[in-house]
């Protein structure tokens, strides 16, 4: 059974770094390609990039900047790092698997986070 | 970036009934394999995310035949017909055609 999971703080001081992990079974990370979602509360979905099933990366040019995302693939993880971090960074990331025309077929969950002070 | 645009913020029905919701690209999703890379995604509460549609009309595994999704080039719609309780919800359009991938803003289905 596809299952992606995420962690990470629940709270993030504003200029602080976030870290998420995308914890992922029924698949492995080096079949198949993940992307990261962010949705502030109460708004719609944003694409913030995804790791390729081979390695490579691609990031929203908006937040290319501050973002970084790899991978560890002993333990079919994936994560996510922002820095810098904003008010307007608040909301919930989701880790996402594709399938066949980059459809994301598996969500997780998501790890809501706060910017605040 | 290409931009998606979902006119109906939120569309009130009745359980029983059809409805339609469209989604505009700014510029064409076909590619040169001859698909659109517009997919389809439902939101409800309290669920993770459920892909419906891929490639603008192919079902995922398991999605209910009253989820149709149509359209081609810059037009494309997601019918869902004799909508069920379960059904109201946000839907999103998502673009994976050209790098950043775009959402749609969303529409809502509301009980009338």
């Amino acid at each position: 059974q596809v299952r992606l999971k995420e962690s990470g703080p629940r709270l993030v001081q504003p200029s602080q770094t976030l870290s998420v992990t995308c914890t992922v079974s029924g698949f492995s990370v080096t079949s198949y390609h993940v992307s990261w979602v962010r949705q502030p509360p109460g708004k719609g979905l944003e694409w913030v990039g995804a790791i390729w099933k081979g390695g490579s990366t691609d990031y929203n040019s908006a937040l290319k900047s501050r973002l970084s995302i790899s991978r560890d693939t002993s333990k079919n993880q994936v994560f996510l790092k922002m820095n810098s971090l904003q008010t307007d960074d608040t909301g919930t990331y989701y880790c996402a698997k594709h399938s066949e025309g980059y459809v994301m077929d598996a969500w997780g969950q998501g790890a809501s986070v706060t910017v605040s002070s | 970036q290409i931009t998606l645009t979902q006119q109906a913020e939120s569309l009130w029905i009745s359980p029983g009934e059809r409805v339609s919701i469209t989604c505009r690209a700014s510029q064409s999703l076909l590619y040169t394999d001859g698909k659109h890379y517009l997919s389809w995604y439902q939101q409800r509460p309290g669920q993770t995310t459920k892909a419906l549609i891929y490639h603008a009309s192919v079902r995922t595994d398991g999605v209910p035949t009253r989820f149709i999704g149509s359209g081609s080039g810059t037009e494309f719609t997601l019918s869902i017909e004799h909508v069920q309780p379960e059904d109201f919800a946000i839907y999103y359009c998502l673009q994976t055609l050209k790098s950043p991938y775009t959402f749609g803003a969303g529409t809502k289905l509301e009980l009338k």
